[in-house]
């Protein structure tokens, strides 16, 4: 089965850059979408198909897919960013399948 | 303005049933493939079964396989999720959630619906 790795948790402070991480063997070949979660809230998605930010998204959002790491970037951090985030994808092989990492803590300090 | 809407959670014995529903509206339900999603407490986010916009097609995780039926009408805008032989572990919140393009770029979730499997 396809496994995605995310670390657990990333601290930055106010103001300054986020990289959050995915790993998965030749996730550069596929189709990442990003996801943020806050308690209470409907999960939304902040970037999708590796780059695209969905409308109402803040430019500070973007993302990067190559060999095997995807990497979501939160530029200008700001405390309202904090939410746990995850990576997906779609893996089409045996089981058809969507796949999610297993979540990132971002705490801004 | 997209809304999706999850209801039917709730307190269910190890072994029972619970079916759970999902109300479309603010666009064209027909037309976008549709999954449910869960989170257990504490835990990440599992995917557990899509289907298609004419049903056509229907997948399931592993993990669910053979206990859940997902289905949809789209005459009345809405999906749902029969769950069958539940298990302690089942302990989730339960999203219904919109397929924006068809290969699972997940754009759109409702609240969520809790489901607490437990005797």
């Amino acid at each position: 089965s396809y496994v995605l790795t995310q670390p657990p948790s990333v601290s930055v402070a106010p103001g300054m850059t986020a990289r959050l991480s995915c790993g998965g063997m030749n996730i550069g070949t596929k189709s990442v979408n990003w996801y943020q979660l806050k308690p209470g809230q409907a999960p939304l998605v902040v970037i999708s198909k590796n780059v695209d930010r969905p409308s109402g998204i803040p430019e500070r959002f973007s993302g990067s897919n190559s060999g095997n790491t995807a990497t979501l970037i939160i530029s200008r951090v700001e405390a309202g960013d904090e939410a746990d985030y995850y990576c997906q994808v779609w893996h089409s092989s045996g089981d058809h399948r969507v796949v999610f990492g297993g979540g990132t803590k971002l705490t801004v300090l | 303005e997209v809304q999706l809407v999850e209801s039917g959670g709730g307190l269910v014995k190890p072994g029972g049933s619970l079916r759970l529903s999902c109300a479309a509206s603010g666009f064209t339900f027909r037309s976008y493939s549709m999954n449910w999603v869960r989170q257990p407490p504490g835990k990440g986010l599992e995917w557990l079964s899509s289907i298609s916009s004419s049903t056509t097609f229907i997948y399931y995780a592993v993990s669910v396989k053979g206990r859940f039926t997902i289905s949809r009408d789209n005459a009345k805008n809405s999906l749902y999720l029969q769950m069958n032989s539940l298990r302690a572990e089942d302990t989730a919140i339960y999203y219904c959630v919109r397929d924006r393009s068809g290969d699972y770029e997940l754009d759109s979730w409702g609240q969520g619906t809790l489901v607490t499997v437990s005797s």
